[in-house]
């Protein structure tokens, strides 16, 4: 069990809106911690998607975006594509673990 | 270009002892950390630890304190993950990652992976 909870899955169909919400507590999100967001296509590594809780890297589509907001953030995603299909993490920082901590995941399905 | 390349696929017993690497390139290995996660079989991401070359300052995470050991040599630009003993429990995929600059934890640079296989 993490200790940054997000729902185990969501889905969408092409062209929708769908987020992803990512739930901590006062001694993560809550403290301040910035909140980062991957995504994980089957067979591959993860790639960061937003990071320092709204930021897009270079070459990540403007259709993610990222929010905080008290102890929670969210990933949302426009125009959902059939290539979004995907596992999707939050990251934040941990002050009880002293490290960065994972949610623990969540599975988009396009339909 | 900046990359970490991992060492490849291992097979071993329970018991037996592994030592995986990630070399760095194109950037200076010493003022980023990197971090080692483990991903399961159908599972999610998991922080083990991180370790900064520069100095080898290392932080474990509670779950991972004492069931592994993290180093690097900055003389060759390599972090390594290591265990001494080996159970079916740490067949997993590991991966090694770089943030995306050296004050951050958000990790922008992967290496592609190192699979281990624990059977008897």
């Amino acid at each position: 069990q993490s200790v940054l909870t997000q729902p185990p899955s969501v889905s969408g169909a092409p062209g929708q809106r769908v987020t992803i919400s990512c739930t901590g507590s006062s001694s993560n999100i809550g403290a301040g911690y910035d909140v980062h967001w991957y995504q994980q296509l089957p067979g591959t590594a993860p790639k960061l998607l937003i990071y320092d809780n709204s930021n897009r890297p270079s070459g990540v589509p403007d259709r993610f975006s990222g929010s905080k907001s008290g102890t929670s953030a969210s990933l949302a995603i426009t125009g959902l594509q059939a290539e979004d299909e995907a596992d999707y993490y939050c990251q934040s920082y941990d002050s009880s673990l002293s490290g960065p901590v994972f949610g623990g995941g969540t599975k988009l399905t396009v339909l | 270009e900046v990359q970490l390349v991992q060492s490849g696929a291992e097979v071993k017993k329970p018991g037996e002892s592994l030592k995986i690497s990630c070399k760095g390139s194109g950037y200076s290995f010493t003022t980023y950390w990197i971090g080692w996660v483990r991903q399961m079989p159908g599972k999610g991401l998991e922080l083990m630890g991180i370790i900064y070359p520069g100095d080898s300052d290392t932080r474990y995470s509670p779950s991972f304190q004492g069931q592994v050991t993290i180093s690097a040599d900055k003389s060759i630009s390599t972090a390594y993950l290591q265990w001494s003993s080996l159970k079916a429990s740490d067949t997993a995929m590991y991966y090694c990652a770089r943030p995306k600059y050296s004050s951050s934890d958000a990790f922008d640079i992967w290496g592609q992976g190192t699979i281990v296989t624990v059977s008897s």
